[in-house]
């Protein structure tokens, strides 16, 4: 069992709905972050957090870290939303290796129709 | 402000054979990761540098694997002798602090 785990794994959802990707970990953490891969390039940062709740422009993410669980959701989703989405977490001090190096989850393939 | 680069963009080379991937960070980034994304698997850490040197590289799969970071600005990666296992895609990414991370877009390697 990987130490995050995404769900799901892939996602086809037409323009306009509301999307939510869910993260869970299983490891005591630093820090929780949401990364974008679009086809054929590079990965984006979208989110770091450590509690609570954040949101920029259409995506909020949120944790709980007594659930260790963290969700993204995309509201009115739009075909230009369609990227592979990741879940990294950075471990805390007892989860040993450096400050920083991320564990990945394997990424929700999400996929917006017009 | 220029992002991370990484060069080459692809690279196909055969079974024993040397490839060395470079990796620019931002400029003024204290801190330089290696991951690797094999087919089908979740991206893995190789190792972290801080300025020049290797903070924790745990995650370098074997000694065929040599990272360098000389005078703690650019670095690279050098696979000596590669293994078709060593097939993926890799990534680098830098940040000031041990915060947010900025990737690069990544060197495909193949090893045929």
């Amino acid at each position: 069992k990987n130490e995050v785990e995404q769900s799901p794994q892939n996602l086809t959802a037409q323009e306009g709905e509301f999307i939510t990707i869910n993260c869970s970990y299983s490891v005591g953490i630093s820090a929780l972050h949401w990364l974008q891969q679009h086809p054929g390039g590079g990965i984006v940062s979208l989110f770091m957090l450590s509690s609570g709740k954040k949101k920029h422009g259409r995506l909020i993410a949120t944790i709980n870290i007594q659930e260790k669980h963290s969700s993204l959701h995309i509201t009115a989703s739009h075909p230009r939303d369609s990227a592979v989405y990741i879940c990294a977490v950075s471990g805390d001090m007892n989860y040993g290796g450096s400050q920083g190096n991320l564990i990945f989850g394997k990424g929700t393939k999400l996929s917006v129709k017009p | 402000e220029a992002g991370v680069t990484q060069f080459p963009s692809h690279s196909v080379i055969e079974k024993g054979q040397t490839v060395t991937l470079r990796c620019d960070p931002i400029s003024g980034h204290d801190n330089l990761y290696w991951y690797r994304r094999v087919m089908g698997k979740e991206i893995k850490f190789l190792l972290h540098f801080v300025k020049e040197s290797k903070q924790d590289e745990s995650g370098m799969p074997n000694n065929r694997f040599l990272a360098e970071r000389t005078g703690g600005t650019y670095s690279t990666l050098k696979v000596q002798p590669a293994e078709l296992e060593d097939s993926g895609v890799y990534f680098c990414a830098s940040s000031p602090t041990s915060g947010e991370q900025y990737f690069g877009p990544g060197t495909r390697l193949t090893v045929t």
